[in-house]
């Protein structure tokens, strides 16, 4: 009974090529959020979800589009990959009105090739 | 923006104690983190502080807040080889729910 999980954990794919990745939480929160690690392992937030309303978006090429379906889920869809759209993905859920301590997935790894 | 600085790297030898540093610009801080990320894995939080609170110790752990200097402190007492791992520090200010992250401390345990 995993917190937060994403699919898929690993993804190799070709430059110009489109992918999602999905994030589903079971803990009944009401934000969710995307980061992404790059190599030098710095966290850098995406987006921020709360309510199914997007919060936050940071600069963030609009190749990326983030989905939320319901409050339990935050897809993300990444169109024409480039070469420096590699790097680990993770889903996060959070509480608003708790003490604000996030929940993270085990990330996903996107390697453009 | 604000920001959430800390150096880069620790290396103690096993069964030392360690201590990573944290400094943050914020001065409306309500809560501040500490989280954990293992190798190949997503960050855990590890412990966390309120801002009217000096100290917070927790079994291995402490943690050390001097509101004044804006300064955030981890203690692992006794490190082990699996406390190797990634520790970032993070603060949420109020009317905020989004924490703001610092670009996490590489400690490194060696015999």
């Amino acid at each position: 009974d995993t917190a937060v999980s994403q699919t898929p954990k690993y993804l190799v794919t070709q430059m110009g090529n489109d992918k999602s990745i999905k994030c589903e939480q079971n803990l009944g929160h009401d934000t969710m959020y995307w980061y992404k690690q790059d190599s030098k392992k710095f966290l850098k937030i995406m987006f921020s979800y709360n309510n199914k309303e997007l919060i936050i978006n940071e600069t963030v090429p609009n190749r990326f589009s983030p989905k939320s379906p319901d409050k339990a889920h935050l897809n993300l869809h990444i169109n024409s990959l480039e070469l420096g759209d590699s790097a680990v993905y993770f889903c996060a859920s959070s509480q608003a009105s708790g003490r604000g301590e996030q929940y993270f997935g085990p990330g996903t790894r996107l390697t453009v090739t | 923006g604000e920001d959430v600085e800390q150096s880069l790297f620790l290396s103690v030898r096993e069964g030392d104690s360690s201590v990573i540093n944290c400094t943050y610009t914020d001065s409306s801080s309500t809560y501040l983190y500490w989280y954990k990320q293992e190798p190949g894995a997503g960050l855990q939080l590890l412990t966390y502080i309120f801002s009217n609170m000096d100290m917070k110790q927790d079994q291995r752990l402490t943690v050390l807040l001097n509101k004044k200097d804006k300064h955030l402190s981890l203690r692992i007492a006794d490190t082990q080889t699996g406390d190797s791992a990634i520790y970032f520090c993070a603060e949420i200010s109020g009317g905020s729910y989004i924490p703001t992250f610092g670009r996490g401390t590489s400690l490194i345990v060696h015999p």
